[in-house]
């Protein structure tokens, strides 16, 4: 157990419509990271906040958001959402020069 | 642009060879440099921070080296076992305020018994 956790484990959704990926980092670590795993691609990384605050973008769409509150859980929320979407999204924390620390996942799936 | 090299991308070797990969990174402002293993329908496990030049670190049967002034990083398994068959991830984390890591692709490693 890695000390990260997200929910849901599993989504489904119909094209068009938006959800929310919840992360709760690791006690301690200031620092949330999204990323998404596409079939047979590597992690591409969308975004980094520290402690609140975004730091780093990396290959986000537009129709995707993302937030880290004060209790830093973070939030990533997907919109608008298409077939392409469907990918494992993983969530990681870290603190300063530390290793990153994974949650689970939640695979997403469009119909 | 920073870019982090992995090579081979894809190793299959036989039950108790010896292997090793490369991590290539920029060799200016840096910062820390990890290594990760990546079972397949898992997420990536953290297995060695190295920070200094010269660092060498060892778990089990995995080793790693730390060359920072030439910017690379090697990954020894000693031994492989089936078990030991993963995708082995580095990332480069560049001195900076976002102290973002910067992924490599990856080296796929298929142990055969």
């Amino acid at each position: 157990d890695s000390g990260v956790t997200q929910t849901p484990k599993h989504l489904i959704t119909a094209t068009g419509q938006r959800v929310t990926l919840r992360c709760s980092p690791r006690s301690g670590d200031l620092s949330v990271y999204w990323y998404q795993q596409s079939l047979d691609q590597g992690l591409q990384f969308l975004i980094h906040y520290y402690n609140g605050e975004e730091r780093a973008k990396g290959n986000i769409l537009e129709r995707f958001s993302a937030q880290q509150f004060p209790d830093l859980h973070s939030e990533l929320n997907l919109s608008s959402l298409e077939l392409g979407d469907s990918a494992l999204y993983f969530c990681a924390s870290r603190l300063d020069r530390g290793p990153a620390f994974f949650g689970q996942g939640t695979r997403l799936t469009v119909v | 642009i920073l870019n982090v090299e992995q090579s081979p991308q894809s190793l299959h070797v036989q039950e108790g060879d010896s292997t090793n990969f490369t991590c290539s990174f920029p060799s200016s402002n840096f910062y820390a440099l990890h290594w990760y293993r990546w079972e397949t329908a898992k997420s990536p496990e953290a297995l060695f921070v190295m920070t200094l030049n010269g660092d060498e670190k060892k778990k089990g049967r995995i080793s790693a080296t730390l060359n920072t002034k030439e910017g690379y990083s090697y990954l020894y398994i000693k031994g492989s076992q089936p078990e030991d068959s993963a995708t082995y991830l580095c990332a480069f984390i560049g001195a900076g305020n976002n102290r973002k890591l910067i992924w490599g692709l990856g080296t796929s490693l298929a142990v055969n018994p």
